[in-house]
């Protein structure tokens, strides 16, 4: 089975950038999404075919992703960003099936 | 504007079967483009895709629940289901529908919106 490698935390002061990875085999052939979860809240779609934005998300949230490793990359943190975020996949395998990352907990200093 | 709406008990007897019900409003169910999907989520810890269903009936599950799972859709209520069976302490989670957008290739596929989620906890 597909395996998707997030760092368990990321701490970032206001107003500078916060990047957070996902590593996964070869991730850079596929295409990856990622959600922002707040506590008590339901996900919310950040980043789709991995570098696009729903309408709504700021231009702050970007993302990239190569080889072995997807990034997301939030600019100019504020305060309300502060929330756990999830990469997520396709596997394609003979099965195939969603992937989620276990997540990171983004905190604002 | 889409909005999804979980529905159904929130507690389930150890080795009985969880039941809950999504409803869709603002837009069909029935729509070409989209497959509609439960994911949950266990106090504290990261999300789980369980499956997704097509308007007309087909399905993918995850292959660690398959056995397990049965989603099932209703096109005249604009609603889908999901049923656990066998169920244990594990599975207490809060469980989140989502509609599940895919390519015309179906190789690309995310979750756009969420419900707001409902728990359910497995306790006797």
């Amino acid at each position: 089975s597909y395996v998707l490698t997030q760092p368990p935390s990321v701490s970032v002061a206001p107003g500078k950038t916060a990047r957070i990875t996902c590593g996964g085999n070869n991730i850079g052939s596929k295409s990856v999404h990622w959600y922002q979860q707040k506590p008590g809240q339901a996900p919310v779609l950040v980043i789709y075919y991995d570098s696009d934005r729903p309408s709504g998300i700021p231009e702050r949230f970007s993302g990239s992703n190569s080889g072995n490793t997807a990034t997301l990359t939030i600019s100019r943190v504020e305060a309300g960003d502060e929330a756990d975020y999830y990469c997520q996949v396709w596997d394609s395998s003979s099965d195939p099936y969603v992937v989620f990352g276990g997540g990171t907990k983004l905190t604002v200093l | 504007q889409l909005q999804l709406q979980e529905s159904g008990p929130g507690l389930v007897k150890p080795s009985e079967t969880l039941s809950l019900t999504c409803t869709v409003s603002g837009g069909s169910i029935s729509s070409s483009s989209y497959y509609w999907g439960w994911i949950r989520q266990p106090p504290g810890k990261g999300l789980e895709w369980i499956g997704s269903i097509y308007y007309s009936g087909s399905t993918y599950y995850n292959p660690s629940l398959k056995s397990r799972v049965t989603i099932s859709v209703d096109t005249s209520k604009n609603q889908f289901s999901l049923k656990l069976s066998s169920v244990t302490a594990a599975d207490t989670a809060v469980y989140y529908c989502a509609r599940h957008v895919s390519d015309t290739a179906m190789v690309i596929h995310w979750f756009d919106p969420w419900g707001q989620g409902t728990l359910v906890t497995v306790s006797s």
